[in-house]
């Protein structure tokens, strides 16, 4: 079975500050990891993908193998990275989301 | 192209009335979601369709049914709602090329009484 956990609920951090959302995953063979965001009253969209390692808003994600995570970072929070972020894991047939963790960027 | 749609954007059931949220994608993509978001949960899968002609169930199927009726359309029926079902519902799509990056829909909020 796949399982992608996101320990945070909720990260607040101050405009400016660096930002890290943790993501670890579960799953036998090679994984195909993402990080979707959901701002306010707009629809998921997805933000990036481990495979493309590129960086998005200043995000960028590196797949680590060995701790099996895939962690979404931002080296200066923006007010306009407050948003829901979801860590998913493709595999399968279909795609496992986290259970999301809320960027509070504090002004 | 507008994407992926779903109608409607609210709906407040009571206890046992049925229902079905409809979803349409204008992408010619072979796959489609539906998910269920809750607070804590994250995004659940209810059921999805691979391919047109064909659904499986995902995490959370239970009181839920599903009919893709051609390509581009794939609806969610609730026969019997219950006030568990209280939730936001979500459509995805996904293309052939890129089965893993999925396009969202806005989302249908339902109440049950």
């Amino acid at each position: 079975a796949q399982r992608v956990t996101q320990p945070e609920k909720l990260l607040s951090v101050f405009k400016g500050a660096p930002v890290e959302l943790k993501c670890n995953y579960s799953y036998s063979g090679s994984p195909e990891l993402f990080w979707y965001v959901q701002y306010s009253r707009q629809r998921l969209q997805l933000l990036l993908r481990h495979i493309s390692r590129e960086s998005i808003k200043g995000f960028t994600a590196d797949l680590n193998k060995g701790e099996t995570s895939f962690h979404l970072k931002k080296p200066f929070a923006q007010e306009e990275d407050s948003a829901m972020y979801y860590c998913a894991l493709y595999g399968y047939q279909k795609v496992t989301f986290g259970t999301g963790t809320k960027l509070q960027v504090i002004p | 192209n507008a994407g992926v749609t779903q109608t409607p954007k609210f709906q407040v059931l009571k206890t046992g009335q049925s229902m079905t949220l409809q979803c349409a994608q204008d992408m010619n993509h072979n796959s489609m979601y539906w998910y269920r978001q809750d607070p804590g949960m994250g995004l659940r899968l209810i059921y999805y369709s691979a391919s047109e002609g064909t659904t499986d169930k995902g995490e959370v199927p239970n009181g839920y049914n599903v009919s893709r009726l051609n390509k581009r359309e794939f609806s969610l029926r609730l026969e019997s709602a219950a006030p568990s079902q209280t939730s936001v519902y979500f459509c995805a799509s996904s293309g052939a090329g890129i089965p893993y990056e999925q396009y969202f829909g806005p989302g249908t909020r339902l109440t049950v009484t």
